[in-house]
């Protein structure tokens, strides 16, 4: 069965540091991983997604997240961020087989000025 | 511009009162999904349907049901809403071919129950 774990329930930076979340993976088969983002009251938007290739993946807004198949971990990453980057992530993996997703517990990331 | 769109925003319903909530899509994709999410948390897939192939997921209550005319359409019924049904409803979706398409959401209808 697949799943991720995201094992922060939150994550606290300063603006301009950079940010980390985390995430690890669990998959039989090729890891299709997924990251997205979700602000108040809103959907989830898709920042970026690995299926292949380059393990460091750049999306979105600024963001990039690193695929490590030892460690079987994809977190999400940022060089400097911003308070507006202040939203809940969530990350996701895909059963192809079954056209489903699965999302791990998501993180609130807040950022401070 | 292609989106998911979901009405309305914003739904109350009187408890044990049938509501309705809709999604529509312009991305002519084939899967469409609808997930219930609870403060904050992981959205809980309830049951998507492949082209016209309805796939219910073992734990969502049968209160809960789902109907798709056509490609465009899909609409979330609650039969009976308890107070437990209180959530933000998330209409997403995805096309099928090959592992490397996302899921596109919807805004996502909030729906409470009085």
């Amino acid at each position: 069965a697949q799943s991720v774990a995201q094992p922060e329930d939150q994550v606290n930076v300063a603006e301009g540091n950079p940010l980390t979340v985390k995430c690890t993976y669990s998959v039989s088969g090729n890891p299709y991983l997924f990251w997205y983002v979700q602000y108040p009251n809103r959907g989830l938007q898709f920042l970026l997604k690995y299926i292949t290739g380059d393990n460091l993946v750049k999306g979105s807004y600024g963001f990039e997240a690193e695929f490590n198949k030892s460690q079987t971990s994809f977190h999400l990453k940022k060089p400097s961020a911003l308070v507006s980057d202040s939203a809940l992530y969530f990350c996701a993996v895909r059963d192809v087989d079954f056209n489903k997703f699965y999302f791990g517990s998501g993180t609130k990331l807040n950022v401070k000025p | 511009d292609a989106m998911v769109i979901q009405n309305p925003r914003y739904q109350v319903t009187q408890f044990g009162k049938p509501v309705t909530l809709s999604c529509s899509q312009t991305l002519n994709h084939n899967v469409m999904y609808w997930y219930q999410q609870k403060s904050s948390q992981a959205p809980k897939l309830l049951f998507h349907y492949y082209d016209k192939d309805f796939n219910n997921e073992a734990d969502t209550p049968d209160n809960f049901q789902s109907r798709r005319p056509n490609t465009s359409f899909c609409f979330l019924d609650i039969r009976s809403p308890g107070l437990g049904d209180a959530a933000m409803y998330l209409c997403a979706t995805s096309r099928i071919a090959g592992p490397a398409h996302e899921q596109y959401f919807g805004p996502g209808t909030r729906l409470t129950v009085t």
